[in-house]
């Protein structure tokens, strides 16, 4: 089963700043079949990327993934304070889907 | 505009099967396929599993003796059942769409419209 690691655990940036979140995987995800997804507390999960780069419908442009292989990074390039959310990325190139332990972005 | 909505018991004894059924509203099971994801604090998002809407289930290997996913397409509902629950087994259960489209024959493997979820509590 792949691993996907994700760090920083937390994040702690000012509005307008820019996060960069990665998510490593144990070994090579195939085709880039990698999704990102933000949870805001008590909500459920929404989808912002799949295929590692293609923006979900809906999610603003200043979300954007990147990546390939066993590297991937979720970047949000002016930080809003509603951005305030854990980020979890999940790999879909091999079964089980697995996904990451979760970033936590916070808003100072 | 399609929903998900669950529902169950919010507690099941050990030894028992945990019992979810996802609501589908807005829309038909027909087009897509449908996944079960739990979450925990301690062990993270995990897939359970898959369907579509004519009964092909696939399951997490680590879940497979212990799951079953079946779709009732007369109710717009998919449901799931988990045996021999332990106190693991506590969990946020979400329901999910996979916009994969059945009718070309592939399932995209990610999620793009999750149920609110439903807390389930194993004890005694």
């Amino acid at each position: 089963e792949i691993v996907l690691t994700q760090s920083p655990g937390t994040l702690s940036l000012s509005p307008g700043e820019r996060a960069t979140l990665s998510c490593r995987a144990s070994q090579s995800v195939s085709k880039s079949y990698l999704a990102w997804y933000q949870q805001k507390p008590g909500q459920a999960p929404r989808l912002l990327i799949y295929d590692a780069s293609s923006r979900a419908t809906g999610i603003p442009d200043r979300f954007s993934g990147s990546g390939s292989g066993t590297d991937f990074t979720l970047t949000i390039s002016r930080l809003e304070p509603e951005d305030l959310a854990v980020y979890y990325c999940q790999q879909y190139g091999d079964s089980p889907l697995t996904f990451g332990g979760g970033t936590k972005v916070e808003i100072k | 505009q399609l929903q998900l909505q669950e529902s169950g018991p919010g507690l099941v004894k050990p030894s028992e099967t945990l019992s979810l059924i996802c609501t589908v509203s807005g829309g038909s099971l027909g087009f897509h396929y449908w996944a079960w994801i739990r979450q925990t604090p301690g062990r993270g998002m995990e897939w359970i599993g898959h369907i579509d809407h004519i009964g092909d289930a696939y399951y997490n290997p680590s879940l497979k003796s212990r799951v079953t996913i079946s779709v009732d397409t007369s109710k717009n509902q998919f449901s799931l059942k988990l045996s021999s629950v332990t106190a693991a087994d506590t969990a946020v259960y979400y329901c999910a769409r996979d916009p994969g489209d059945f009718w070309s024959g592939y399932s995209f493997w990610y999620f793009d419209l999750w149920g609110r979820g439903t807390l389930v509590t194993v004890s005694s």
